[in-house]
């Protein structure tokens, strides 16, 4: 069975520093991977989508990772902003089904 | 293109009552998830459907029912509210199983 684990659970950092958002899964037989932001009491944004043959995908100061082989994702955040705060989820998408298996998430506070 | 939509925005329930949560999409996607989120926790996959008149059931099923009549709609039924249904539903939708698009979600209460 499929799991997910980010870590950490929480992190605060102050403005303008650059930080990674650690995700593993435990079985590497994935189609795809999703990084999703969630602002309190709303819905999920996508951020970044990597297919399971691309090693890292990049969307302004968003850049993520994949290592299939050792179930790994990070998502490296540059020059961090307040606008930023929010809880990032990783879920791996493994099946031809298409369900997603999330992560319990990462809520980022990004102190100005 | 209203994307995803999801009603009602919140619900509270007593035990016992039944309910239905709505889910129209209008892009025509094949796919279409039901999710709970409890607090601090990921989203966990309650069903599924990949066409009209097609359902199977998620990691968490019980206590719900769905049908999936047209590709818009994609309806959750409580038959029976129970405490432990207490949680936020997200719908997710996709054209094919390689992205989903989330709904608002519908934040629900049971007392």
């Amino acid at each position: 069975k499929q799991e997910v684990t980010q870590i950490p659970a929480a992190l605060s950092v102050p403005e303008g520093e650059n930080l990674v958002l650690n995700c593993s899964f435990t079985d590497s037989a994935i189609y795809n991977l999703q990084w999703f932001r969630q602002d309190p009491g709303k819905g999920l944004t996508s951020l970044l989508l990597i297919q399971s043959s691309q090693r890292e995908q990049t969307s302004g100061r968003l850049n993520a990772s994949l290592d299939k082989s050792s179930g790994r994702s990070t998502l490296y955040i540059a020059a961090s902003q307040p606008g930023d705060s929010a809880t990032y989820l990783c879920a791996v998408n493994g099946g031809s089904q298409g369900n997603l298996i999330f992560g319990k998430g990462t809520k980022l506070s990004v102190k100005p | 293109n209203a994307g995803v939509t999801q009603t009602p925005k919140f619900r509270i329930l007593k035990i016992g009552q039944s309910m239905t949560l709505q889910c129209t999409q209008d892009m025509n996607h094949n796919y279409m998830y039901w999710y709970r989120q409890d607090p601090g926790m990921g989203l966990k996959l309650i069903y599924y459907s990949v066409g009209a008149g097609i359902t199977d059931k998620g990691e968490v099923p019980n206590g719900y029912n769905v049908s999936r009549s047209t590709t818009e709609d994609f309806p959750l039924r409580l038959e029976l509210a129970a405490p432990s249904q207490t949680s936020v539903y997200f719908c997710g939708t996709g054209r094919t199983q390689e992205t989903q698009y989330f709904g608002p979600g519908t934040r629900l209460l049971v007392l």
